[in-house]
């Protein structure tokens, strides 16, 4: 697609259960962002791909969260044990190397923990 | 460390009116990019501008134009003659040229254009 997609758009699970959400970036853009966007606030920063690699892990609030990029394109982030405080809905952004720092978003994943 | 601030909370206007969103930003660093996105009720986040630090010169886009003073750290957004399709969250991020890649963001004002 010409955009950045997310799935599931809308996630409900129970306490303690683990989530993936899946990110598929606009072709050809080799950095990768993750945010964390609670009702009412800004975008808190998650973590930072470039290719494959996580460059900036540095947002991701404890070891429940991580992050995959296995062929520098698709994302899934990972929740273990989750709880009712990661409500919140994730977006994923990515960008051109190099772009002089638009970011592209998508309209993020809504995640509720009951 | 980064920081945005976007003191308004919340702004409802009548349609036709001008209205200001406020933006004040810290950084120690020198060059950096600042940038004001559209959150309309969809959730996703729409770009609007980008302003590098080395540019002070104010822009115009149409109904839209920014004003940038690095004197006081401020990145105001003023939308002129408002329309109801205005109405969403407006965030304002900035990000440093060198360094870290992250867009640091604002708490977001939401504006509210009453026909």
């Amino acid at each position: 697609g010409a955009g950045v997609s997310q799935t599931p758009s809308n996630k409900v699970t129970e306490k303690g259960k683990y989530v993936e959400l899946r990110c598929d970036p606009i072709s050809g853009h080799t950095a990768l962002y993750w945010y964390r966007q609670s009702l009412g606030q800004g975008p808190e920063f998650l973590i930072y791909f470039q290719g494959t690699g996580a460059a900036d892990d540095s947002g991701l609030p404890n070891d429940r969260f991580f992050a995959v990029r296995p062929e520098g394109s698709v994302s899934t982030l990972k929740i273990q044990r989750t709880e009712r405080g990661d409500s919140a809905v994730y977006l994923c952004a990515s960008s051109l190397q190099g772009m002089t720092g638009e970011l592209f978003f998508g309209e993020g994943s809504r995640l509720t923990v009951l | 460390a980064q920081k945005v601030t976007q003191a308004q909370t919340e702004i409802s206007v009548v349609e036709k009116e001008d209205v200001t969103l406020d933006c004040v930003y810290e950084t120690r660093d020198t060059t950096y990019y600042l940038f004001w996105y559209k959150q309309p009720p969809s959730g996703e986040l729409v770009f609007l501008i980008r302003r590098n630090s080395f540019d002070e010169q104010n822009e115009i886009s149409g109904r839209y134009s920014w004003n940038f003073q690095k004197s006081t750290s401020s990145f105001n957004f003023t939308i002129t003659a408002s329309q109801v399709v205005d109405s969403a969250v407006y965030f304002c991020a900035l990000r440093l040229i060198q360094g870290a890649q992250k867009l640091v963001f604002g708490q977001g004002t939401r504006l509210t254009i009453n026909p």
